[in-house]
């Protein structure tokens, strides 16, 4: 356990549907991160957020959209998804942004497999 | 150019070896470097993290980092088959982690 949690753990929605994705740090962290990870592909970051703001958007498609209402959570809002959406979806969490030391170390949720029909 | 590369592998090794997995990466400004493992289906967790030129070690897991030739290693000492996974090189970049796409190690009993 790493102190990241995510739920739900599976998904299968239509493409019509809206669904979240939850994720929660019990680290004290100041820091969270969406990615994707599809198959053989690096995992691709989609947001991140430092003290609740957010800081970074890597030209996510806006039928995704993040909200992160205090430091200790973060949710990833779905709706009409396409099937080349399927993936995991991971959260992490850092002590602090990018500063070149051990307070940046990410660590991981369990993940949401995700499957869009 | 990727910016974080690794060889998809699959890389063997007969168990007791030693694994030695590489990475090459673009940005010359990168400061940290993490070595995460990542059983299949489920999330990366952290092995390795190193920041300063040399090799940093932490039981079986060594990793080597030179920042003149942008390369990152981890070498596993001897390898077992628990450590059949798949071994993400993830490097800092603004704000973020730039990860490569993992090279897989067979540990074969």
């Amino acid at each position: 356990e790493t102190g990241v949690t995510q739920t739900p753990r599976h998904l299968v929605m239509g493409m019509t549907n809206k669904k979240s994705l939850k994720c929660e740090q019990h680290l004290g962290h100041n820091a969270m991160y969406w990615y994707k990870q599809s198959a053989k592909k690096p995992l691709e970051l989609m947001f991140v957020y430092s003290l609740e703001e957010r800081v970074e958007n890597n030209s996510v498609p806006s039928r995704f959209s993040p909200e992160c209402p205090n430091s200790s959570h973060l949710f990833l809002h779905l709706h009409t998804l396409q099937p080349e959406d399927s993936a995991l979806y991971l959260c992490a969490s850092s002590q602090e942004l990018t500063q070149g030391n051990e307070q940046e170390t990410q660590y991981f949720g369990p993940g949401t497999r995700l499957l869009v029909l | 150019q990727k910016e974080v590369e690794q060889n998809s592998g699959p890389l063997s090794v007969p168990e007791g070896a030693i694994a030695s997995l590489n990475c090459t990466y673009s940005d010359r400004v990168s400061q940290s470097f993490f070595w995460y493992r990542q059983y299949s289906g489920k999330s990366p967790e952290l092995i390795m993290s190193i920041y300063s030129n040399g090799d940093k070690e932490d039981g079986r897991f060594t990793a080597q980092l030179n920042k003149a030739s942008q390369y990152v290693s981890l070498l596993i000492r001897d390898s077992q088959p628990s450590d059949s996974a798949t071994y993400l090189c993830a490097v800092t970049g603004t704000y973020k982690y730039i990860f490569g796409t993992g090279t897989r190690l067979k540990v074969l009993a």
